[in-house]
Parts: structure tokens; sequence; C-alpha cells
């Protein structure tokens, strides 16, 4: 079972947009996670959410947990071509013992 | 100095052989794990220890064993290997198992089967 989606999957678009990657659940989490993995390398943390509502700003990265916590989505703002990766959401699942992955948007800035 | 390393890098062998990952931990964490990344980059769960001991087995195989000398240590052996066991295999350590904890990553080893 799938227990988050991320959208979109793939995500292609010039140095200087602006893009939104969304996490979406039917379940209600106590937080989540947010990763991004460049080739080769392992996912490196970049923020957690907690508090339903909550908005956490990283630079240019944006991002927004929902009222319900069910979902979350992180917005980039002029994007740069050090942006590109793969962006995966994660959340706990099994009383809190391991991390549940979204299949990850893979997002590429060409310059 | 590497915060947590798997050894090997790249893995090529062949079928119905055994091998080994072996992973360390330099930051003192108790909660270690193994995850597998397949073709399409999804991230999925194998195992979870804290402080040496097995807390998840998330419907794996018995063809893979994990064992965990101590803290600082989490391998897999993996015995019979099939083609389906081609995949990257990613180390991680966490503080403690709480939903807030950050979990640290390895490099990954990228496991091929002929």
């Amino acid at each position: 079972t799938q227990l988050l989606e991320q959208s979109p999957q793939f995500l292609s678009i010039q140095e200087g947009e602006n893009l939104t990657v969304y996490c979406n659940s039917s379940s209600v989490f106590s937080s989540l996670q947010w990763y991004r993995q460049e080739p080769g390398e392992g996912p490196v943390l970049l923020v957690t959410v907690v508090t339903g509502g909550e908005v956490k700003k990283l630079k240019r990265l944006t991002f927004q947990f929902g009222d319900a916590r069910k979902d979350s989505s992180l917005h980039i703002t002029a994007a740069q071509p050090g942006d590109t990766g793969l962006y995966l959401c994660a959340g706990l699942i099994n009383s809190g013992y391991a991390l549940n992955f979204g299949k990850g948007t893979s997002l590429l800035v060409t310059p | 100095d590497t915060a947590v390393s798997q050894t090997p890098k790249y893995l090529v062998t062949q079928m119905g052989n055994d091998k080994s990952i072996k992973c360390e931990q330099n930051l003192g964490h108790d909660t270690m794990y193994w995850y597998k990344q397949d073709s399409k980059k999804f991230l999925k769960i194998m195992f979870s220890y804290n402080n040496k001991e097995l807390i998840i087995n998330e419907t794996v195989p018995n063809r893979f064993s994990p064992k965990s000398p101590d803290k600082a240590h989490l391998n897999l052996h993996i015995n019979s290997l099939e083609l389906g066991d081609s995949a990257v295999y990613f180390c991680a350590s966490s503080q403690d198992a709480g939903a807030r904890q950050p979990q640290h990553f390895g490099d990954g080893t990228r496991l091929s089967i002929l």
C-alpha cells in the first residue's frame, strides 16, 4: 500500500521559474519529512514539518504542512540548476519506527 | 568523516550467489535501517534495528538476514541472489526511532545480478 502520493513525478523547467511539488495521503501523519537525493548519493533531509498548517522556509524553498496533517507541499522560487534532484516526502509508519516514502519528484532545472 | 558508510559501493554478482553489504555509522545513533530503492527510485524500508534489536521486518524474504553486532553496525547478508534483488540498497541511522528524528543515509550499494 502506497500511503504517500507525490506529484508531479517528473518536472523539467528552466532556471528562474517557480515550481510546486505535492505530497498527499489519506492517512494522518504526526510529522512529514522532505528529502533531496542527488545521483549516486543517499537522500538528505531538508526539513521536518510537525504542526498542521505549519510553514517552513529554507532559503528559496518553502514547505507547508496541511491543516489536517495529511498533505504537504514544497515550493521552490527562482529555481537554479543546483536544485536538480529527486525530492522525496516521507512519513512514519508502524508505530513510528520507519519512514514510508513517496515515489518522489524528479526535478531537472536547465540553465 | 563520513557519517554513514556502506561497503561496497558497487556489487556485481551472479544469480544464486551469497553476498554481504556492510554499514557503519559514527554518529552515536541508536537506530539503524536498511532500505531498498528500485529502478523507479521508489525507496522502501526493509529492516530497522534499535539498540541492536530488530524492530521492523517489512515482509522481506528470509534470504535477507540483517545482523547488528553493535549499535554502530548493521550488515545485510543476502543468500541465493535473484534477478529481482537488483537495486540500490541504502543504510540509514537516526538518533532514535522518534517521529521527528532525521535519518542519515549512506551513499548506497548498487547491486547488479547477472
